[in-house]
Order: C-alpha cells, then structure tokens, then sequence
C-alpha cells in the first residue's frame, strides 16, 4: 500500500511533441505528490509538486494532472525540448512527512 | 538560504575498505537528514534517515551504517566495503516535520574494486 508506480520505465519523444509520464498510488493517506527531475551524475531536483486539493498545476511548460478518485497523478512536458532529456521521478508524500517514491522514467527528447 | 554539501563526488575503493561519506546542511537547524543509493539507470533506495541527533533509522539491511554526530551532519560508513556497495549515493535534507525543502546533495560516484 506505500507503492507508487511509475510508468513508462523509459520514454522518447519529439522535439516541441508531449511528454506523459504517470503515477500511480494505494495509499489515501498520501497528500503530497512532487515531481524530481535528475540529469545524469547529479541528484534529483524538484520540478513541480501538487496537493490533492487541486486537480491541477501548471508552471512553465510543466504541468501535474490529478486524479484523486483513481489514485493517479501524471506530468505532462509540453513542446518537449532536448534539455528536458532527463530521469523523473514521481512521489508521494504519508503522514510522516517521508516520500515514497516511484520507480523513475528516462526520457530522451529527440531533436 | 539552505545548501547541502556532500563529498567527495567520486571514489574508487578496493573491497574490503572502509567507507565514510560525509553530508553537511547549512543555513538550516534540526533537519531531517537521508540517504540514498542509486544504482546504474535505477531508483531511489532509501538506506538511511534521521530527524534528530544519534536518531538514526534503517531502511535496508546491509553492510553499511549512518551516523549523526551533530545536528546537521550526516555520515554513511562501512567496515568493508562489498562489490555491491558500488553506485550513486545521495545525501538529502528536508524541513522537520514537513515535506517543505526535501533537497538532494550532489552525490558521491563510489566504485568498489
């Protein structure tokens, strides 16, 4: 029940095209749900996090989609760009202010 | 305004070494401290986490050890390192009692010879 799944493992996608990469969760305690952004040889950076009061966050040409009723969340990248070819993470934050995190999708933005 | 540092950003270790990373906080008191291993292209796995001085939770069990000897110092350690201690360590911080400013150090590449 603290799982959060992440889909697609890996993801390529066309300069100025959309990227989608979802999550999923169980647990109904979960009331914070950030997204980590990671090039390689760093540590992961915060992008963008949302609470399950809204259904929506947009800043910049990122945006969280959420769900609450199917336990989802997704991120969308519009006119996906090549800098934006990185790891994302997805996670979910329970009652111990601890984040579970989802399995983490490699995307390759082709120019 | 709060940093993380972590060092050293990579290490190359014969088996059966002893290991200690270190991870520092400033600019913020009583953090919750983590860390973190990374495997080649894979996730997070959480080794360690501390909200409070000598307080020190264990995820996994494993060959390693953490230890919080003052309020913002965080430190990974190993009496012999194994093959599979190799990977991607991060140190992160966050606000006590928050999910506010979960922030990720660097990291240290560690390879076991």
């Amino acid at each position: 029940q603290q799982q959060v799944k992440q889909s697609p493992q890996s993801l390529i996608v066309q300069k100025g095209g959309i990227s989608i990469i979802n999550c999923a969760y169980e647990n109904t305690a979960f009331d914070y749900f950030p997204w980590y952004q990671q090039f390689p040889g760093k540590g992961p950076a915060l992008l963008i996090a949302i609470r399950p009061d809204v259904s929506e966050k947009k800043e910049g040409r990122f945006t969280i989609s959420f769900n609450k009723s199917a336990k989802q969340f997704s991120l969308h990248i519009m006119d996906s760009q090549p800098g934006d070819s990185a790891t994302y993470f997805c996670a979910a934050g329970d009652s111990n202010y601890q984040l579970i995190w989802g399995a983490g999708t490699k995307l390759i933005i082709k120019p | 305004s709060q940093t993380i540092h972590q060092w050293p950003a990579t290490l190359v270790q014969p088996v059966g070494s002893p290991l200690s990373l270190e991870c520092t906080v400033e600019g913020t008191s009583n953090p919750n401290l983590y860390w973190y291993r990374q495997a080649a292209g894979r996730g997070l796995q959480l080794l360690f986490y501390s909200v409070g001085i000598g307080q020190i939770s264990s995820e996994v069990p494993q060959n390693l050890s953490a230890s919080r000897p003052q309020d913002r110092q965080f430190i990974l350690s190993s009496k012999k390192l194994l093959l599979s201690d190799s990977g991607f360590y991060l140190c992160a911080w966050s606000v006590s009692g928050a999910y506010y400013g979960y922030t990720f150090g660097s990291g240290t590449r560690l390879t076991v010879v």
